[in-house]
């Protein structure tokens, strides 16, 4: 089975905080990507992975960036927590262009 | 820019209904559709996916059809269980993005009472 692995389920930080959300697939696979998750507003993309090092913006990636050093693991970085990024995070990743599989999801809030 | 809706936003039904869950997309040069699942508090679990070349796809009680041209696809859920209450997510990934993101609607709400 393919796992798609977030290091947290749940975060509470402070604002002005840097915040890391790591997330590992065990699948090989070449696509990850961050989403972020609201109510009423659907799933929305924070930014994309196609390859090591590579990256590309989502419809959302102010106050986001991103680092993918190795193949499985994709990291999404806060830099300065605001409240307005209190939300659900979810990793997913698929072959190219295949099924896409996701993690269980980090809940973060920001006090 | 593609836009994905899904009606009903919530269904309630008995256990044993036959459903239909409703997905539209407004840009039909699409690369596959996916069909997911997603209970409170957690990720999405993938149903099914189909390929753009395909009409339908099953698994179990579900079967998932694609109707490229109209810019829909639907999810048949047989004999519906209390189990099967969680929220249905339908996603499109487009022709010329094979390698990208796909866009999601914002889920139909099932809840199946015994």
């Amino acid at each position: 089975d393919v796992k798609v692995t977030q290091s947290s389920r749940y975060l509470v930080k402070r604002t002005g905080e840097k915040v890391f959300l790591e997330c590992v697939q065990d699948m090989d696979h070449e696509n990850m990507f961050w989403y972020r998750q609201d109510p009423g507003l659907g799933l929305r993309l924070i930014y994309f992975s196609y390859d090591v090092k590579m990256k590309e913006k989502g419809d959302i990636p102010e106050g986001y960036s991103v680092s993918r050093e190795k193949k499985e693991r994709f990291s999404l970085i806060l830099e300065s927590a605001s409240t307005n990024q209190t939300s659900m995070y979810l990793c997913a990743s698929s072959s190219l262009p295949g099924e896409l599989f996701f993690g269980e999801g980090s809940r973060l809030t920001v006090l | 820019k593609q836009e994905v809706t899904q009606i009903p936003a919530a269904l309630s039904v008995p256990e044993g209904e036959n459903l239909v869950l409703n997905c539209s997309f407004t840009d039909s040069a699409i690369y596959n559709l996916q069909w997911f699942r997603q209970d409170p508090g957690k990720g999405l679990t993938s149903l099914l996916l189909i390929q753009s070349s395909q009409r339908e796809q099953t698994s179990g009680r579900l079967n998932a059809s694609l109707d490229k041209s109209s810019g829909r696809s639907t999810l048949y859920i047989a004999a519906s269980q209390p189990g099967d209450s969680a929220t249905y997510l339908c996603a499109v990934r487009g022709e010329s993005q094979a390698g990208t993101a796909l866009i999601f609607g914002k889920g139909t709400t099932l809840s199946v009472s015994s």
